[in-house]
């Protein structure tokens, strides 16, 4: 079956240091992947796309990987701040053609001060 | 980034109501509207896709007749949640397309008591 997996429901990570967040499929071949920040009671924030043909994309304070072969792509977000705590959700296309988009549950990232 | 506003944020309605709720892209032409929804700590799940001026397309186990959309311009689309029931009770969010970006509104609260 078809299923997005975002490595944890919530990850703790002290102010200053490198979050990673894990995305990881099966059974799609996306031509994109997209990663998108929600707050409580928000709608989701487009932040990076991710083509099959990159490696990586970076993006101010942000990196994207996509691996196709392992079928995973990671987020980072490097020297983090207290204000990017958020929910981080993975999305990538069904590979229809249709522009729809799958997304995962999403990661709970909280930045300690 | 691009504009997108939802109307109303919040919504309590009694059971066997009707709800509509507008999503407007404020400063770009939108031809294909997804609307989602989302359970607590769930992902966003794909309700229906319209384009303007034709039918939506309901994804599996959405009922059209329940929850109707109206593409009716490039910059407005409405769902209109008929005789809501205690289960319909989540959070609705629209999402205009632009090329193969997506822009999220920032939702609408919907409590059926």
């Amino acid at each position: 079956s078809q299923k997005i997996e975002q490595n944890s429901e919530a990850l703790n990570i002290q102010e200053g240091k490198t979050a990673t967040l894990t995305c990881n499929y099966t059974n799609y071949s996306p031509a994109y992947l997209q990663w998108y920040r929600q707050d409580p009671g928000r709608g989701p924030v487009f932040l990076l796309l991710i083509r099959e043909n990159e490696k990586e994309k970076r993006k101010e304070r942000l990196k994207v990987t996509f691996d196709t072969t392992l079928k995973q792509s990671l987020f980072h977000i490097t020297a983090s701040q207290p204000a990017d705590s958020a929910t981080y959700l993975c999305a990538l296309d069904d590979g229809t053609g249709d522009d729809k988009i799958i997304f995962g549950k999403g990661t709970r990232l909280h930045i300690l001060p | 980034g691009a504009v997108v506003s939802q109307h109303p944020s919040r919504v309590i309605c009694k059971s066997g109501t009707s709800v509509k709720i507008e999503c407007r892209s404020l400063d770009f032409q939108a031809t294909t509207m997804f609307w989602y929804r989302q359970f607590p700590k769930q992902s966003l799940m794909l309700m229906a896709t319209s384009n303007e001026g034709s039918k939506a397309t309901y994804e599996q186990g959405v009922e059209k007749d329940k929850f109707l959309i109206n593409h009716a311009s490039l910059t407005l689309s409405t769902l209109t949640v008929t005789s809501a029931h205690p289960e319909d009770s989540s959070f609705y969010i629209c999402s205009p397309s632009l090329t193969d970006t997506q822009y999220f509104g920032p939702g609408t609260r919907l409590t059926v008591l």
